[in-house]
């Protein structure tokens, strides 16, 4: 299965800026996929990053707050704009071809807004 | 709608002890899969198992265990003779045929194994 690099692995930020999270898979993918984690709570998926079209976002995300680009077959990044603390999570990419889905998750971002 | 239920969220033994996960799934998709992941304190996720709901003969990989049944819709795990590193989070996630590779996960169940 896809090896995924995910960076930053943590960073602190300032309520009202934005952070950039970056996953990279050491092969083509046909799908990448942007989870996000609470405090305590499950993985609850964000988005699909489509390459060459806008991203499908979940019921309760919007583009505007979690912007995603998926420039081509092995890159895609997920931005949280306009941050607040309820943004205090983890973030993590996934990745799949084919009928192999979900086998390979990002190492994670976890991400604290004061 | 599909869903993903692990009633248990804290589970505590001791070392050498035999735990078991559960987890029970809803779906009307005919064709689906579930998985399981660990989650350690340092927050990646790591997979474990994907079952297809095809295929539900029971599975051994060294101490982990799974019990797929179909009638009950679940997908259990169990861990033999525990070890302190296998204290971390665990969840259960199906993924339907109509969800183009999206992960439902369940609640997650806390793991700690006492020495």
């Amino acid at each position: 299965s896809a090896v995924i690099s995910q960076k930053p692995s943590r960073d602190i930020c300032q309520r009202g800026t934005s952070l950039t999270i970056q996953c990279q898979v050491d092969s083509q993918v046909t799908m990448m996929f942007w989870y996000r984690q609470q405090p305590g709570q499950s993985l609850t998926l964000i988005a699909t990053a489509n390459q060459g079209s806008e991203a499908t976002y979940e019921s309760g995300f919007v583009i505007d707050k979690f912007p995603i680009s998926r420039p081509n077959l092995t890159f895609s990044t997920l931005t949280v704009s306009n941050m607040s603390p309820e943004d205090s999570s983890i973030y993590l990419c996934s990745a799949g071809t084919g009928h192999f889905y979900g086998y390979t998750f990002g190492s994670g971002t976890r991400l604290t807004v004061v | 709608a599909q869903k993903v239920t692990q009633a248990r969220t804290e589970i505590s033994v001791v070392e050498k002890e035999d735990v078991t996960l559960d987890c029970v799934y809803e779906t009307r998709d005919t064709t689906y899969y579930l998985f399981w992941y660990k989650q350690p304190p340092s927050g990646e996720l790591v997979f474990l198992i994907r079952r297809n709901s095809f295929d539900e003969q029971n599975e051994i990989s060294g101490r982990y265990s799974w019990n797929f049944q179909k009638s009950t819709s679940s997908f259990n795990f169990t861990i033999t003779a525990s070890q302190v590193v296998d204290s971390a989070v665990y969840f259960c996630a199906l993924q339907g045929s109509s969800n183009t590779g999206k992960l439902i996960f369940g609640q997650g169940t806390t793991l700690q194994v006492k020495p």
